[in-house]
Formats: C-alpha cells, sequence, structure tokens
C-alpha cells in the first residue's frame, strides 16, 4: 500500500540523548515535510524539503535537523533531546508540481517522549 | 502572513445531527483548500479538497464544503452525524503547488450516542 512510513510508532528518549526518527515514502513525492503536534498548539513545521539535496527550516526548526539523500527518505534527528521535544512527530509528502499537486500525505506518527 | 482560523475549538453533536465547522482563511488570492481528520492516536486523513471549479466539494465519510470567497470561508458539512465522526478535525490552505501550506488549530468534534 503506497503511504508514508515512520518509526518508531513510540519512543521514550532520556534527556541529552541522541534520536533519529525515521520517514520513508514509496509514492515518489519530490516534497516532504516534518511537522510536530502540541496539544493546543497545533501542527507546526519543523523542516521541509522540496527536492531531493535541498531542504529548509520550517517554524520551529531549533534542536532539530533533517537530511534528504535520496527522494525517498527523510529522517529527523534529535541531536540532544530535551523535554520540550516532547511531542507527537508526523512526516508527510505531497507532489508540488504544478499539475500534480493534490495534498499531503501524513504517516501515522511517532510519539517521543523526553525524560 | 497566511492564516487560518478555526473559531471552535470543541464541538459536541448528538449521533444523527448535522454538522458544520467552521474555517476562514486569510490570503491574497485562492488558494488550495483542505479538510483533514485525525482520530485519536492516528495520522492526519484527507477528507476533501478545493483547487478550482465547482465550490461545492464532495469527500469522503459523507463530508462536503463549500467554498466562499466573498467570506474566505471553506466551511465543512455532513447532514446526519455518525458516532465514528468523533475527531479532530483541521483545515489547511496550500499555496504555491504546496510549498506553503498553512493548518488552522483543529476543532475537536464529540458525538453523544
Amino acid at each position: 500500500i503506497a503511504g508514508i512510513t515512520q518509526a518508531p510508532t513510540s519512543q521514550i528518549l532520556a534527556a541529552g540523548r541522541r534520536m533519529t526518527l525515521r520517514c520513508t515514502q514509496d509514492m515518489r513525492h519530490n516534497a516532504m515535510y516534518w511537522y510536530r503536534q502540541d496539544l493546543g498548539l497545533g501542527l507546526r513545521l519543523i523542516h521541509y524539503s522540496n527536492t531531493a539535496g535541498t531542504t529548509g527550516k520550517g517554524e520551529v526548526p531549533d534542536g532539530y535537523s533533517v537530511s534528504r539523500a535520496n527522494t525517498d527518505d527523510f529522517p529527523l534527528t534529535l541531536a540532544s533531546a530535551v523535554p520540550s521535544q516532547t511531542s507527537v512527530y508526523f512526516c508527510a509528502s505531497s507532489d508540488s508540481s504544478r499539475d500534480r499537486f493534490s495534498g499531503y500525505t501524513f504517516g501515522s506518527g511517532t510519539r517521543l517522549t523526553v525524560v | 502572513a497566511q492564516s487560518v482560523t478555526q473559531p471552535d475549538i470543541h464541538i459536541t453533536v448528538s449521533e444523527g445531527a448535522s454538522l458544520e465547522l467552521r474555517c476562514n482563511y486569510s490570503y491574497g488570492a485562492t488558494p488550495y483548500l483542505f479538510w483533514y481528520v485525525q482520530s485519536p492516536g492516528q495520522g492526519l486523513q484527507l477528507l476533501l479538497k478545493y483547487f478550482s471549479g465547482d465550490t461545492l466539494v464532495q469527500g469522503i465519510k459523507g463530508f462536503e464544503a463549500e467554498f466562499k470567497r466573498s467570506q474566505s470561508s471553506f466551511n465543512l458539512r455532513k447532514p446526519s452525524v455518525h458516532w465514528s465522526d468523533a475527531a479532530e478535525y483541521f483545515c489547511a490552505v496550500g499555496y504555491n503547488y504546496g510549498q506553503n501550506f498553512v493548518f488552522g488549530p483543529g476543532t475537536r468534534l464529540s458525538v453523544l450516542p
């Protein structure tokens, strides 16, 4: 089934540890995104990538880094986790070319707790 | 800056009642408009979208939405709500073929038996 796979589903992480959230899509979408969802704050964009080899900062990029080595994968890394990064993280993708854009497809999310 | 508002944080309706969830956006031109639904513990699922043409669009699960340019609104409706519709609903607007995408804060729908 075409879509986005995120791993892990959930994780409890000690503060100060490094963590990579994985995201893989099989739809050959050029653009990929990472959001965090927090109660009362909605969905906030962390980083995005419009095409393989390029990345950009979203609304809340501090403490996070991403890479886009190929079309399918877009990992999100927390270099040194802090409790304020406790959240649910969603990866999304889209085909942002003019004639094929039809919205974002979302993964099922990763629930991260930093203690 | 572009923005999306959903005035209702939480709505409760009885099963079988009609539903309307409000969405307003702020932008100089007509954006692409979307409604997503998120069930507890799940990701976001696309309900429907508007790009151009007929301003009344039909989506999955019996939902529809109407684009009103004069009001900068894209309200979601359902004539008869089912208990399984209880979820969080997000309105979103997209610009520049998805390279800018703004979500509303969400409306939580509760359904009474």
